[in-house]
């Protein structure tokens, strides 16, 4: 079982759609939480930070975590062409520490 | 704030040589820089941590004595790939640990690209 699993995707959405990403993680002892985007050829993006329980928006990004099911997602509301990107999940035991990723998932947002 | 810068961008190399590649934190000191590879369609692997001041802390499976990482100041730490050979090729990104207030956080440089012919 890897650490931190997501769907690959790909996730379509057509253009102002709702899209949702999601992602479990094995590791209890986790305690922050990331979501990044990477464009195809380059470096990862940090987009959001949630490390309690419950929402946190910023814009149109939405990250939910629940660690009593070990779950966290991340809505991305009216989405844009631009929003096409892999989202990679990744969670840290430690303040600042190491982060393990997902495999990421492949977001298509179609005009 | 939190640019974090590497270079060469892209790199072509005989196989045999070693090539250094340069993380800078440019607007922050990062005690702590982490090295990724990232393989065509696959996730980011974390090969090793580096912490300034001291010896870097390989994961599993990585050669240390193949890839050789020197953090000597704040906002710099180097990775150098020695005897490169064509699996060697691959996208290599660090990232750099924020300061406070943003100590949790971690920010990626643009990668090298290195191709081993």
């Amino acid at each position: 079982q890897k650490e931190v699993e997501q769907n690959s995707g790909p996730l379509s959405v057509p253009e102002g759609a709702i899209a949702s990403l999601n992602c479990t993680y094995s590791d209890r002892g986790s305690q922050s939480f990331f979501w990044y985007r990477q464009y195809s050829g380059k470096s990862p993006e940090l987009i959001m930070s949630i490390y309690s329980n419950g929402d946190k928006e910023d814009g149109r990004f939405t990250a939910q975590l629940n660690k009593a099911s070990q779950y966290v997602s991340l809505l991305i509301r009216d989405s844009q062409p631009s929003d096409s990107a892999t989202y990679l999940c990744a969670g840290s035991r430690n303040q600042g520490g190491k982060l393990i990723f997902g495999q990421g998932t492949e977001l298509s947002v179609k005009p | 704030g939190a640019v974090v810068s590497q270079h060469p961008s892209r790199v072509i190399c005989k196989s045999g040589t070693s090539v250094k590649i340069e993380c800078r934190s440019l607007d922050f000191q990062a005690t702590t820089m982490f090295w990724y590879r990232q393989f065509p369609k696959q996730s980011l692997m974390l090969m090793a941590t580096s912490n300034e001041g001291s010896k870097a802390t390989y994961e599993q499976g990585v050669e240390k004595d193949k890839f050789l990482i020197n953090h000597a100041s704040l906002t710099l730490s180097t990775l150098t790939v020695t005897s490169a050979h064509p699996e060697d090729s691959s996208f290599y990104i660090c990232s750099a640990r924020a300061g406070a207030p943003r100590t949790n956080e971690q920010f990626f440089g643009p990668g090298t690209r290195l191709t081993v012919l």
